[in-house]
């Protein structure tokens, strides 16, 4: 199987920081992908992780361990804004593949 | 710059009716191609993708099929629509180099089957 797991919902404070987890099975892993996407839109990219390690994009960073089959999204500064489902998604390359977890939703409060 | 159409916006059929979704990628070739569905509130669910012309890999047995005619062209279609059907449909295409990867979603379609 392919299961990719993350919390279902999540709430934090704005200006706070929020980490969302995601766990995937690593046999044909590839590399990782986390999306933002609000209500009704389509998503849209945040990152790509191929390599273990913390990569940053200004407010939001992204963590993959491989070994582990462990990603986590961590945003900083929260805003308002950010209020939004975040998916992780996988490519699995035996079959160019691309499985998504059911999604994070993330409630910010003032 | 590459650019995913994905049509229509919206749509409202009825059970029992056929269905045809269209997506076309420019200013790429030969991407990989993929087709999700999005229950309300839920995540996306891989429906097919195709790596290349002709090419289809299913990933749910379910009460659709999926075409891929020209390199760029990735059609969804069913011949009778059932309410279970209904959904958030989108398309979406990668290089398929497997890094620095990135997955390029069409705008969508909502389908409602009543």
């Amino acid at each position: 199987g392919q299961n990719i797991d993350q919390p279902t919902e999540m709430t934090a404070t704005e200006g706070a920081i929020v980490q969302i987890n995601c766990t995937y099975q690593t046999s044909g892993f590839n590399g990782l992908f986390w999306y933002q996407q609000h209500a009704g839109e389509a998503p849209t990219f945040l990152s790509y992780n191929v390599l273990d390690g913390l990569e940053e994009k200004g407010r939001f960073s992204s963590f993959l361990s491989r070994s582990k089959g462990y990603s986590y999204l961590l945003l900083k500064e929260l805003q308002m804004k950010d209020s939004a489902s975040y998916l992780c998604a996988v490519l699995y390359s035996s079959a160019s593949k691309i499985i998504f977890g059911s999604g994070t939703r993330l409630s910010i409060r003032p | 710059s590459q650019t995913i159409h994905q049509w229509p916006a919206t749509l409202v059929q009825p059970v029992g009716s056929p269905l045809s979704l269209e997506c076309t990628v420019e200013g790429t070739s030969n991407p990989n191609l993929y087709w999700y569905r999005q229950a309300a509130g839920r995540g996306l669910q891989l429906l097919f993708y195709s790596v290349g012309i002709g090419q289809i890999s299913s990933e749910v047995p379910q009460n659709l099929s999926a075409s891929r005619p020209q390199d760029r062209q990735f059609i969804l279609s069913s011949k009778k629509l059932l309410l279970s059907d209904s959904g958030f449909y989108l398309c979406a295409w990668s290089s398929g180099t497997g890094y620095n990867e990135k997955l390029f979603f069409g705008s969508g379609t909502q389908l409602s089957v009543l």
